[in-house]
């Protein structure tokens, strides 16, 4: 009864250094989704996934890849880290559309 | 565009008393509506939605929200606020209608920081 496990935590990364953000679920969920969350503008939506091998841009896609090779995993990766993306970083998945979505705890990022 | 509004940053609240966070939404079609909570620290928790059916939903923790089509609101209530429901309050819609362009994501507003005092 995991649900959606986020690694790392905590991380702190230099200006201009990559890093993948992992996350997995073990739910069987369809769609999956990165979201940033910053203080004062709630959640913003950086990629999706609506089944392994299918992916999509949120609103907020620059600075960030992501592909799903399969169901159960969908890191997202940091191409070269700017301090603009320091956030805390929300996977969610979903069985299907018309269904709230199960959140991990989160990435606590802070570019410096 | 769609797009959700929480027209308050932060409520303040008397324990005992009763509670309500708002939310209206603008979306193509019938809406599919969520709220979820926040702890400190915390990944967000679903409370309840809204689908079909009865405008007044029950959720979570003694929550419920009450649809409003022609108002386009989805305002969260509880009866008797608790010091432990302080926390951040997030309303989102999802319109089933557009599957096709949005892939059903879940559209947030910016919260709204409940707070219940002793």
């Amino acid at each position: 009864n995991a649900g959606v496990t986020q690694t790392p935590k905590f991380q702190v990364l230099k200006t201009g250094q990559s890093m993948t953000l992992q996350c997995a679920q073990d739910m069987n969920h369809e769609y999956m989704s990165w979201y940033r969350q910053d203080p004062g503008m709630g959640l913003r939506l950086i990629h999706y996934s609506v089944g392994a091998g299918i992916t999509d841009q949120g609103e907020v896609p620059n600075g960030y890849n992501v592909s799903r090779s399969t169901t159960e995993d969908f890191p997202l990766r940091l191409l070269s880290a700017a301090p603009s993306q320091t956030s805390v970083y929300f996977c969610a998945s979903s069985y299907s559309k018309g269904y709230g979505y199960t959140f991990g705890s989160g990435t606590r990022l802070t570019v410096v | 565009a769609q797009s959700v509004a929480q027209p308050e940053d932060q409520v303040n609240v008397a324990e005992g008393n009763p509670l309500t966070v708002k939310c209206t939404y603008s979306v193509s079609g019938n809406p599919y509506l969520f709220w979820y909570v926040q702890y400190p620290n915390r990944g967000l928790q679903f409370l309840l939605k809204y689908i079909t059916g009865d405008n007044l939903v029950k959720g979570s923790y003694g929550f419920e929200a009450e649809f409003n089509k022609s108002q386009t609101s989805f305002h969260l209530k509880k009866p008797s606020a608790l010091v432990s429901d302080s926390a951040l309050y997030f309303c989102a819609v999802r319109d089933h209608m557009n599957y096709g362009g949005s892939q059903g994501n879940l559209i947030f507003g910016k919260g709204t920081k409940l707070s219940v005092k002793p």
